[in-house]
């Protein structure tokens, strides 16, 4: 499969507890975004990489979260002293930025965090 | 005012029928546009650009008015396979980020 890959799948955790989560894009690709997504609601961003540069940060991402992508190809996403309000589900897209690409966006299949 | 919005739904149609989502979106310096599909507790993907010009994918056109900052997503004959939430997507224009709208839901039923 050359598709987006998460992992883990489904995580559940206890609330104070740290959690990281993998992404590892479509091999080309140069960009790299996070999204979280809670029951009823659209994807929301909340940071991405061009390369190994993290360009952008949303405003949902507070100092409890720290994404990384070190050498431009896989990254991970860590929140510290997980929330129950942090059970969601966290996308990672990739996608190909240059003169000749579209820059589609391509997700992975999400990893669930549930904080009890 | 949410930066993208939709109906939520949901949508119940029988199957062969002809459903329309429409979705308006709040910044008028917005560059691109999309609709994708997420199935329940599936990961969003692609279904189609939307172009000024529409553009249609077999059963499905897509149409954008940047007048008035709506864009719109008709599936034709519908399937049961179609069953999903339709997400309508904009990019604001800064760095690909994209923006969702909550989503429709969609049941085509017998």
């Amino acid at each position: 499969d050359t598709g987006v890959s998460q992992d883990p799948r489904h995580k559940i955790t206890k609330r104070g507890q740290n959690v990281t989560f993998r992404c590892d894009p479509i091999s080309e690709h140069n960009r790299l975004y996070w999204y979280r997504q809670t029951l009823g609601q659209g994807p929301e961003f909340l940071t991405y990489f061009q390369n190994e540069a993290q360009l952008e940060k949303s405003r949902l991402l507070s100092d409890r979260f720290s994404a990384e992508r070190p050498k431009g190809s896989f990254s991970t996403l860590e929140i510290q002293r997980t929330e129950q309000g942090d059970s969601a589900m966290y996308l990672c897209a990739s996608s190909l930025v240059g003169s000749d690409s579209t820059d589609t966006q391509y997700f992975g299949p999400g990893t669930r965090l549930t904080v009890l | 005012r949410k930066e993208v919005e939709q109906d939520p739904g949901p949508f119940n149609v029988p199957e062969g029928a002809t459903v329309a989502f429409n979705c308006t979106y709040s910044n008028s310096a917005s560059q691109s546009f999309f609709w994708y599909r997420q199935d329940c507790r599936k990961e969003p993907k692609l279904l189609m650009s939307v172009y000024s010009s529409g553009n249609e994918d077999g059963r499905f056109t897509a149409q954008l008015n940047r007048a008035s900052q709506y864009i719109s997503l008709l599936i034709r004959d519908s399937k049961l396979s179609d069953s999903a939430t339709y997400l309508c997507v904009v990019n604001p224009g800064t760095a690909s980020k994209l923006t969702f709208g909550t989503g429709t839901r969609l049941q085509v039923t017998l």
